[in-house]
């Protein structure tokens, strides 16, 4: 069966650090991959999907980058931490386009202090 | 861009009660999906019920189903003998190539 990672589970960083955070899907190969986050109370943003090995496509241009190492890992990153960047993120991967629902790793509560 | 729109933020029940969420949506495609996602405390987001929207009949899982209108772009959840356990967000999706989400709605279940 499939299985998506995703990790640290919370995360506490300062104002100007780097963030790295990962995502991983295990039975399945060429997965569409999806970064959101998520705003207290708010609903989901999508920020970066990808539809393979280097293919990444921003939604929202922003502090913050995506990549795609490896078919089954997506990493979002950022150089410099802004306060704003602060919230709840999830990833999440489809075997596909259309009719497919998506499958969400257990998110990463990010804190900029 | 397509959006979603759903315009209860809070909705309380009756535990054993029945309760509608409603969601609208915008697109001008004729061939799409579309979800409801249930997001409890721990945020985890699992996937209630899907409709494609090709089909004419109303979506069913247990206790679960949808009132999909396609003219009207509508697309609400009914929750039926609704628990405990149901207390969470409800968040409503419209997928065509990636998935686009309302912003939910907050559901209490009083016992």
């Amino acid at each position: 069966s499939q299985t998506i990672h995703q990790w640290p589970a919370t995360l506490v960083q300062p104002v100007g650090s780097p963030l790295s955070l990962e995502c991983t899907v295990e039975g399945t190969s060429n997965p569409n991959l999806y970064w959101y986050r998520q705003a207290a109370g708010r609903g989901l943003q999508l920020l970066f999907y990808s539809v393979g090995i280097g293919q990444i496509s921003s939604e929202v241009p922003q502090n913050l980058s995506a990549s795609r190492p490896q078919d089954r890992q997506f990493i979002l990153s950022s150089k410099k931490l802004l306060l704003s960047d602060s919230g709840f993120y999830l990833c999440a991967w489809s075997p596909g386009q259309g009719a497919y629902g998506y499958t969400f790793g257990s998110g990463t509560r990010l804190t900029v202090v | 861009a397509q959006t979603v729109t759903q315009s209860q933020p809070e909705m309380s029940v009756q535990e054993a009660e029945t309760v509608t969420l409603s969601c609208t949506y915008d697109t001008s495609e004729s061939d799409y999906y579309l979800f409801w996602y249930k997001q409890p405390p721990s945020r985890q987001m699992i996937l209630v019920i899907r409709q494609e929207a090709y089909k004419q009949q109303n979506a069913t899982e247990n206790r679960f189903s949808v009132n999909f209108q396609k003219a009207a772009k509508s697309f609400s959840l009914k929750i039926s003998d609704s628990q405990l356990g149901d207390a969470a967000m409800y968040f409503c999706a419209y997928r065509e190539n990636d998935m686009r989400f309302g912003a939910g709605t907050r559901l209490t279940v009083k016992p």
